[in-house]
């Protein structure tokens, strides 16, 4: 079975500073693929970023960078250069490589306040 | 491009009432769907999954039901709701058996308050 756990359930950031959203996983599958959704209060799911087990370089979208560590099996996701937008939930998932429906599997998420 | 809707955005519904929601998928063919359900600060919990037309797959035991009579529309009902349904509703697609690297898209969502 897979599981994703999220260890902040609350995180406070300074505008302008970067941040780490902490992401560790559990899987025995050899193939995967991890992402980070963005959730503001509006209540939409917004996507971020993807990282594939066998990616060599760890993935990036402007100021979202994922630190993938394979061997501790984590996936923290660094924000640059805070803005006041970000501030919202933050879910870890994942998906395995079977072709199963219901194989995305979500952590309980990390709410970042960001602070002027 | 690909597009999904929810309605309502929001309802408030008294105990013992039905319920039905409606996600449809726009722009795509043959998707996998998903409803989520996620409570007041919570994570998401996956509630239904289609692979196809009439084939709806149960993650968790409840009062709830899902159809799907269409390739691209998701119903979720309930005939009696109870307090504990209310929270936030998500649908969500995916391509058909999806890879690793296949993420999931979501819709704006239901807020769900049941009195």
């Amino acid at each position: 079975a897979q599981k994703i756990t999220q260890t902040q359930p609350g995180m406070f950031v300074q505008e302008k500073e970067a941040v780490t959203l902490d992401c560790t996983y559990d899987t025995s599958d050899q193939s995967y693929g991890l992402f980070w959704y963005k959730q503001p209060s509006s209540g939409e799911m917004i996507f971020l970023i993807y990282q594939g087990s066998y990616d060599e370089q760890n993935a990036t979208e402007g100021r979202y960078s994922l630190n993938f560590q394979k061997a501790r099996k984590s996936a923290n996701l660094v924000i640059s250069a805070s803005q006041l937008g970000d501030s919202a939930m933050y879910f870890c998932a994942m998906r395995g490589e079977y072709n199963y429906g219901q194989n995305f599997v979500f952590g309980p998420g990390t709410r970042l306040s960001v602070l002027p | 491009s690909q597009t999904i809707h929810q309605w309502p955005a929001t309802l408030v519904q008294p105990v013992g009432s039905p319920l039905s929601l409606e996600c449809t998928v726009e722009g795509t063919s043959n998707p996998n769907l998903y409803w989520y359900r996620q409570a007041a600060g919570r994570g998401l919990q996956l509630l239904f999954y289609s692979v196809g037309i009439g084939q709806i797959s149960s993650e968790v035991p409840q009062n709830l039901s899902a159809s799907r009579p269409q390739d691209r529309q998701f119903i979720l009902s309930s005939k009696k709701l109870l307090l504990s349904d209310s929270g936030f509703y998500l649908c969500a697609w995916s391509v058909r058996n999806p890879s690793s690297y296949n993420e999931q898209f979501f819709g704006p969502g239901t807020r769900l308050t049941v009195l």
